[in-house]
């Protein structure tokens, strides 16, 4: 089944310890993206990137990191400078797209529930 | 302002009802349009694109607005398995924009 992995589905983290998120996928997509929402609140755009080796801030980079050395992998790194992780995490990736008219469709995974104390 | 903006509701509609929602986009050159739909504690999982005027997939109808820069989406004959937070998402190129969401409680 084709589709996007996300591990572990719920994390918990004393405050002060370094945090890594997976996201896998077997669609064959160029761009992916990690989205952090918090309750009541829509998703915010943390990083993303379009071809391996390349990545680029969204609008809440800070105290996240994350590396593309693989299609199909893309880690999101959560380190002690970031002041609130507890949040619902959320990979998606899409294909990358072509200049033509035609939707460029984002799929997400599972989600990973971080609450960090 | 926000580039995608929706009305949080709720919405509470009987079992049968027809309901709609509306989402405003600020950014002109948006190319496609999307909603999502969220329940609780769980991922979006894509249920219509539009990109030209409007889109239908059974019970479920996506309009498309540009001049007024707005997208609808219009469930008819509401279920109780329609209970959701329903997205309105805008996209440029690679670049997507969620809306805060839209509650829908469908009520027996």
């Amino acid at each position: 089944d084709g589709g996007i992995t996300q591990s572990p589905k719920y994390l918990f983290r004393k405050e002060g310890q370094n945090v890594t998120l997976s996201c896998e996928q077997n669609l064959n997509h160029d761009a992916m993206y990690w989205y952090r929402q918090d309750p009541g609140q829509g998703l915010r755009l943390i990083y993303y990137s379009q071809i391996v080796n390349d990545f680029q801030k969204g609008d809440i980079a800070e105290g996240y990191s994350v590396s593309r050395e693989k299609k199909e992998s893309f880690p999101l790194t959560l380190t002690s400078a970031q002041q609130n992780p507890t949040a619902f995490y959320l990979c998606a990736s899409s294909a990358r797209w072509s200049g033509t008219v035609r939707p460029v469709e984002q799929y997400f995974g599972p989600g990973t529930r971080l609450t960090v104390t | 302002r926000k580039e995608v903006e929706q009305d949080p509701g709720p919405f509470n509609v009987p079992e049968g009802a027809t309901v709609a929602f509306n989402c405003t986009y600020s950014n002109s050159a948006s190319q496609s349009f999307f909603w999502y739909r969220q329940d609780c504690r769980k991922e979006p999982k894509l249920l219509m694109s539009v990109y030209s005027s409007g889109n239908e997939d059974g019970r479920f109808t996506a309009q498309l607005n540009r001049a007024s820069q707005y997208i609808s989406l219009l469930i008819r004959d509401s279920k109780l398995s329609d209970s959701a937070t329903y997205l309105c998402v805008g996209n440029t190129g690679n670049q997507f924009y969620f809306g805060t969401g839209t509650s829908l409680t469908v009520i027996p």
